[in-house]
């Protein structure tokens, strides 16, 4: 089983930099998802970890440390579009592709 | 445009009904998936499908079973709707874990309300 742990909401201002913490405990990792996931809306898919170290995409990042458990998603340039929530999942060696969800992190972007 | 659909946006039955929830995909994928999501517990995975006529159990699959008759078209099925059913229900389908690209692709969601 998997326990995946990020902070339940952040605040941060237009334009501005956050950075959303998720920690994980797995008996076989093989990788890491990050969706995004406005109210009322479907999840969709933004990044995808497997090896440590960094991805970039645009103004999202997502940093990935096997040893530690832990990855970070990092939402520079803020919009006010990115108000949402943001989900971490982990994906298990031989599980048919499931994931494992955190609650997420609801992220509100002020004027 | 990859596409997952599911048969209605909100949905409101009587404790003890059958209730029926769709999803179709359109793009060949052999896994899907049904989820709830609830607020402060994330997505829940329900059941999900590898492959036409094969399922598993995910984390919650009490109260719940599912069929898979075609490759685009997984079912959820409520055999008799409690109050506790009340949820956001999400079905999602990937290709295969280890494909190029293997990342779960979601529905819009169907609210269901269980009076």
């Amino acid at each position: 089983g998997q326990n995946i742990d990020q902070p339940t909401e952040m605040t941060a201002t237009e334009g501005a930099i956050v950075q959303i913490n998720c920690t994980y405990q797995t008996s076989g990792f093989n990788g890491l998802f990050w969706y995004q996931q406005h109210a009322g809306e479907a999840p969709t898919f933004l990044s995808y970890n497997v090896l440590d170290g960094l991805e970039e995409k645009g103004r999202f990042s997502s940093f990935l440390s096997r040893s530690k458990g832990y990855s970070y998603l990092l939402l520079k340039e803020l919009q006010m579009k990115d108000s949402a929530s943001y989900l971490c999942a982990v994906r298990e060696t031989d599980s048919w592709g499931k994931l494992q969800f955190g609650a997420g992190t609801q992220v509100v972007v002020t004027p | 445009d990859v596409k997952v659909t599911q048969s209605s946006r909100y949905l409101v039955k009587r404790t003890g009904e059958k209730v029926f929830l769709e999803c179709v995909q359109d793009m060949d994928h052999e896994n899907m998936f049904w989820y709830r999501q609830d607020p402060g517990l994330g997505l829940r995975l329900i059941y999900f499908s590898y492959d036409v006529k094969m399922k598993e159990k995910g984390d919650i699959p009490e109260g719940y079973s599912v069929s898979r008759e075609k490759k685009e078209r997984f079912s959820l099925i409520l055999e008799s709707a409690s109050t506790n059913q009340t949820s956001m229900y999400l079905c999602a389908s990937s290709s295969p874990q280890g494909a190029t690209f293997d990342e779960q692709f979601f529905g819009p969601g169907t609210r269901l309300t269980v009076l």
